[in-house]
């Protein structure tokens, strides 16, 4: 499975967009790319996935770069309750659990 | 109604007990995992099961033994238990058709002394 890369740390002003970003410069084709996030305490949460199209969902948007070797995740409007540790994963379709969570970034928003 | 429930939420024991956490999902999902997160905040699958066949099963000393009644349900159940156990204790449960969505539990905080 493809590993990924992320800084271990950001903080964004409420309010302000929070752009994450991810490098998987390993990924294969027929790789997806994921993000969940974990809230202090709580169990891991889904965010978004996309393959290669930019794709929009309530939560926050993916872009991801042409050549597929890095992503960003946009949080619009970060607000103090996005403050969590956000993963960024690459995996295969209906690969179910084989996941590889790596550090994450601890996303920090400040009133 | 919690998706993905486990419990209990919270246990404290001493090595070399024997102890079981549960899990129960009403998701209707086909899949179940047991993820650990150790003091590191580092997150590891440990087992999978697919519709109650174990499809996953990482490097995981055999003192762990996962337990999946129905496809609803999935316990893991620890033998002997060392220092080295003590971590958080994640279920999560997804559909095989999905995109990879895995829906967590709150967690089982497992503290050996």
């Amino acid at each position: 499975d493809a590993k990924t890369t992320q800084p271990p740390s950001m903080d964004c002003a409420e309010g302000r967009a929070a752009n994450l970003p991810c490098n998987h410069s390993t990924i294969s084709g027929n790789e997806y790319v994921y993000w969940y996030r974990q809230i202090h305490s709580q169990g891991p949460q889904y965010i978004i996935h996309g393959l290669k199209n930019n794709e929009t969902n309530e939560m926050a948007s993916l872009i991801i770069t042409e050549d597929r070797k890095s992503s960003t995740l946009i949080l619009p409007h970060a607000t103090l309750r996005d403050t969590a540790v956000y993963y960024c994963i690459v995996g295969r379709y209906n690969q179910g659990g084989k996941l590889i969570f790596g550090q994450g970034t601890e996303l920090s928003v400040k009133p | 109604d919690t998706a993905v429930s486990q419990t209990p939420k919270y246990l404290v024991t001493q090595m070399g007990n024997d102890k079981s956490i549960k899990c129960e999902q009403n998701l209707g999902h086909d899949t179940m995992y047991w993820y650990k997160q150790d003091s590191k905040k580092f997150l590891k699958i440990m087992f999978s099961y697919n519709n109650k066949e174990l499809i996953i099963n990482e490097t995981v000393p055999n003192r762990f033994s996962p337990k999946s009644p129905d496809k609803a349900h999935l316990n893991l159940h620890i033998n002997s238990l060392e220092l080295g156990d003590s971590a958080v204790y994640f279920c999560a449960s997804s559909q095989e058709s999905s995109h990879g969505e895995l829906f967590f539990g709150e967690g089982s905080r497992l503290t050996v002394l």
